[in-house]
Formats: structure tokens, C-alpha cells, sequence
């Protein structure tokens, strides 16, 4: 079974510029949320989708963005880019639907898209 | 304010060791805690989830302790090897009004030697 497959790996824009980010899941996961890593903040969560809708936003401005497919694929896009949005995103997929209490769902990363803005 | 820290910040230690990684919250409401384990160049893996009635986990060598008192939790390592050598990350989860939020804390790296 494939894992999360996150496309490109590696991406350099520059500022001003926006970039749209992929995230496949695993098969038959219907749940897909983004994070921003970066070396000072650590991880940060940044949305999160099941079933085509946004259940579930961090606090980043509205440059970023995001939507699901029908088949459960995502992207993220990020508009107006700064050099602060320099950072490895990562995508995880689980299969059931989102959680707000108790366990919550196990979730599978990606290895990420490193970003680096110029 | 949320918050969740972690320490040490990194640790070396020798293959065979045990170790014992600490997590300190703030976080409130609280559903579950959660640690990763993220290799240089990948994405985190689970470990474990705990919610708040649960005080140990444990997977492989891998053992995690909550105390929803004190609001602290512990990964504790059993005979180190190689291939522990990575980030471990303490997650909290906490929601409200339908809302759920994901504090992430920095992470402890982890070295181990041969």
C-alpha cells in the first residue's frame, strides 16, 4: 500500500510569487491535513479536510490556502510569498473523519515539500 | 496561553542506553497527547496517543507516561538503538466548540552513538 506522496519534494520561488503544493493520501484515507515545519516554530498546524471541506484551520494568514478533491487529493496554495514562508510543509492522511475529543485519529506524514523563498 | 515544551532540547546517548524524553503542557481543553518520532529528511511517525485517562502507552521499546495533573508526559527509550537517532515530537490536542487545535511542541533531538 502507497504511503502519502507529497509533490514536488523541493521548490524555490520567490518572494511575491505563489506555489500550489499536492498531497496524495493513503488509498481509501478520506482525511488530509497540512502543517508548516520550520527550524524556529517547530510544526504548525495549518488546515485540515475531509470529504471535500475544510473542518479545521490553524492561525495563518489568508494566503494560505487549501481544498480537497473528490478523490481525496489536496493542494495547498500559498499566495503573495514571504521569506518567512520558507519551511518543509507536510501532509498526513487518515482514514476516518475528524475528531474533537478523545483519541483522535492516527495519522500518516508525508516526507514533506521543502520550500525555500528567495 | 497554550504552550507545550519539551526537554531536552537534544541528548546523546550510547547505543543500549535507556533515556527518558519530558513533555510539560498548557494546553486546555485537553484530548489527547501524542508523540513522533521524525527521521532526518521524512515526515513524523506516531507512537503513541493517549487521552486523558490514560496514564502509560507503550510500543516496542517505546513507553509513554501521562499525568493529566501535572499536565506532563514522558517518552521513555529502552535499550537505544542506532535507528533511534532522530526528532521526537510531543503533540497536544485540545477542542472547543466543535473546534480542534494541534500544539505541537519543538522537539527533542535525539543522537545515539555506537
Amino acid at each position: 500500500k502507497a504511503g502519502v506522496t507529497q509533490t514536488p519534494r523541493y521548490l524555490i520561488k520567490t518572494r511575491g510569487q505563489q506555489v500550489t503544493l499536492s498531497c496524495s493520501p493513503i488509498s481509501g484515507h478520506r482525511s488530509v491535513s497540512w502543517y508548516q515545519q520550520t527550524p524556529g516554530q517547530g510544526l504548525q498546524f495549518l488546515f485540515e479536510y475531509f470529504s471535500e471541506t475544510q473542518r479545521n484551520k490553524g492561525n495563518f494568514p489568508g494566503r494560505f490556502s487549501g481544498r480537497q478533491f473528490s478523490n481525496s487529493r489536496s493542494e495547498m496554495n500559498v499566495s503573495t510569498l514571504e521569506l518567512g514562508d520558507s519551511a518543509l510543509y507536510l501532509c498526513a492522511s487518515s482514514f476516518e473523519q475528524p475528531k474533537t475529543s478523545g483519541r483522535g485519529n492516527i495519522q500518516y506524514f508525508g516526507a514533506g515539500t521543502r520550500l525555500s523563498v528567495l | 496561553k497554550n504552550q507545550v515544551e519539551q526537554s531536552p532540547q537534544s541528548l546523546i546517548i550510547l547505543e543500549g542506553k535507556n533515556c527518558t524524553l519530558q513533555c510539560n503542557y498548557t494546553v486546555s481543553p485537553f484530548s489527547n497527547l501524542r508523540w513522533y518520532k521524525q527521521d532526518t529528511g521524512r515526515g513524523p511517525v506516531s507512537l503513541t496517543i493517549m487521552t486523558f485517562s490514560e496514564n502509560t502507552k507503550s510500543n516496542g521499546r517505546y513507553t509513554a507516561t501521562l499525568d493529566a495533573d501535572t499536565k506532563q508526559s514522558s517518552l521513555h527509550i529502552t535499550a537505544s538503538q542506532l535507528s533511534d537517532s532522530a526528532s521526537y515530537i510531543c503533540v497536544v490536542s485540545g477542542a472547543t466548540s466543535g473546534t480542534y487545535k494541534y500544539i505541537f511542541g519543538t522537539g527533542t533531538r535525539l543522537k545515539v552513538l555506537a
